[in-house]
Parts: structure tokens; sequence; C-alpha cells
């Protein structure tokens, strides 16, 4: 697509309950990224793809949060056991290249807003 | 660790006016820095890209300048328009991997008309 496709748009769940929520980059980026950001906030890293591997997931905060890119392509980020405080917009986006000498411009999605109750 | 400090503080503005917004950050002296633009309920949008070689760029109304010695970012938009209202994020690479993008946690500009 032309952009980053983000899915659901909006979650409301449960405590305790399972969550996933999908990240469709633009075509032919192999760099792909998860941020966090709550209200009042800048987006927060998360977790970096380099094609199909997580070059670097140091942001995750737990280990209930886990994500995927199985094909190098689309990206799963999965929350088991949401809490409370994980509620907040999850973004994606995608660059062409990542890092080395060249500079990161990062195309974002709409993010998926989590509430969970 | 590094950190980047943006005025939390909306900023006011009269259409017209040039609007100014500041990053500041410490601990670190980044290759580059970005700016982006994040309206409500959308995901931040890239709007220019400063080198640290480089002390001003320009694109339409909107100019940056990057102080590597003060440590400081300026971005300055002229004759605002209502349009330009949004939540300006600036952006460095990480101190411990260039692919990894540390966002500020932004300024609020409202220009009214």
């Amino acid at each position: 697509g032309a952009g980053v496709s983000q899915t659901p748009s909006n979650k409301v769940t449960e405590k305790g309950k399972y969550v996933e929520l999908r990240c469709d980059p633009i075509s032919g980026h192999t760099a792909l990224y998860w941020y966090r950001q709550s209200l009042g906030q800048g987006p927060e890293f998360l977790i970096y793809f380099q094609g199909t591997g997580a070059a670097d997931d140091s942001g995750l905060p737990n280990d209930r949060f886990f994500a995927v890119r199985p094909e190098g392509s689309v990206s799963t980020l999965k929350i088991q056991r949401t809490e409370r405080g994980d509620s907040a917009v999850y973004l994606c986006a995608s660059s062409l290249n990542a890092g080395g000498s060249g500079a990161n411009v990062l195309t974002f999605g709409a993010g998926s807003r989590l509430t969970v109750l | 660790s590094q950190k980047i400090e943006q005025n939390s503080e909306a900023l006011n503005i009269q259409e017209g006016k040039t609007a100014t917004l500041t990053c500041n950050y410490t601990n670190y002296s980044p290759a580059y820095l970005q700016w982006y633009r994040q309206d409500p309920g959308r995901g931040p949008v890239f709007l220019l890209l400063i080198r640290e070689n480089e002390k001003e760029k320009r694109k339409e109304r909107l100019k940056v300048t990057f102080d590597t010695t003060l440590k400081q970012s300026l971005f300055h938009i002229t004759a605002s328009q209502p349009a330009d209202s949004a939540t300006y994020l600036c952006a460095l690479p990480s101190m411990d991997s260039s692919y990894k993008l540390i966002f500020g946690s932004g300024t609020r500009l409202l220009v009214r008309p």
C-alpha cells in the first residue's frame, strides 16, 4: 500500500486478556519499528526489525510483550495478560533502510489505540 | 543517558506570525536531528532533517537550525496558518544505535485565525 497500515485502529479489552496488533509497512521497507505513545508524551521505542529478525527488542517493557515479522513484511505485536498500564497508542513505522551512515527517516502508521479496562 | 527536552506548554500565536519551537538535548552529539508533525489521532509525519554540519535548513515556510555547541535546535514556521496547529516532535538517533530514533515529548502549537 501507499502508507503504513495498522489494525485495529481501536481495541478495548479487559485486564488479563491477550491482544494482537498488526502492522503492514510500506512495500520494500526492510526496517520496521514499534513505538508506544502515552498521552502528552512522545513515541517511546519498543522494538526494531531488520528483515525478519528482531535486531533490537530493548524497549519491550517486559516478557508479556512480543513481536514477530515472519516473512519480513507484516508484523504483529502481541501483548499477553494485559494490564491497565498497557493502555496507550501503539505506533508502527517503517523505513527504507536503517542507520549506518545515512539518516533514518520513519514513516508512521496512524496507530492502534489500546484501552485496557 | 541522553535527554531531549521540548517545551511542554502549548505555544499560542496569531495567524501570520512566526512560530518558534525549541528542542534541547544533553549528554550527546547526534549526527542529525529530525522534526515531525503529529495531528490528533494520527502518527507523526516527517518534516525536516538537519545534519550536524548544517547550521540551517529550509523547506517552504519551515526553517530548522542546529547549534551543536548549545545542543539546541530551533524550528520556525513563518507566516503561520491555523492549519499549522499540531504537535511538533523533535527526534534524535539513539546514542547506542543509529537506527533507533528517540523522540521528545513534543510541543503543541495553536495558531489563532
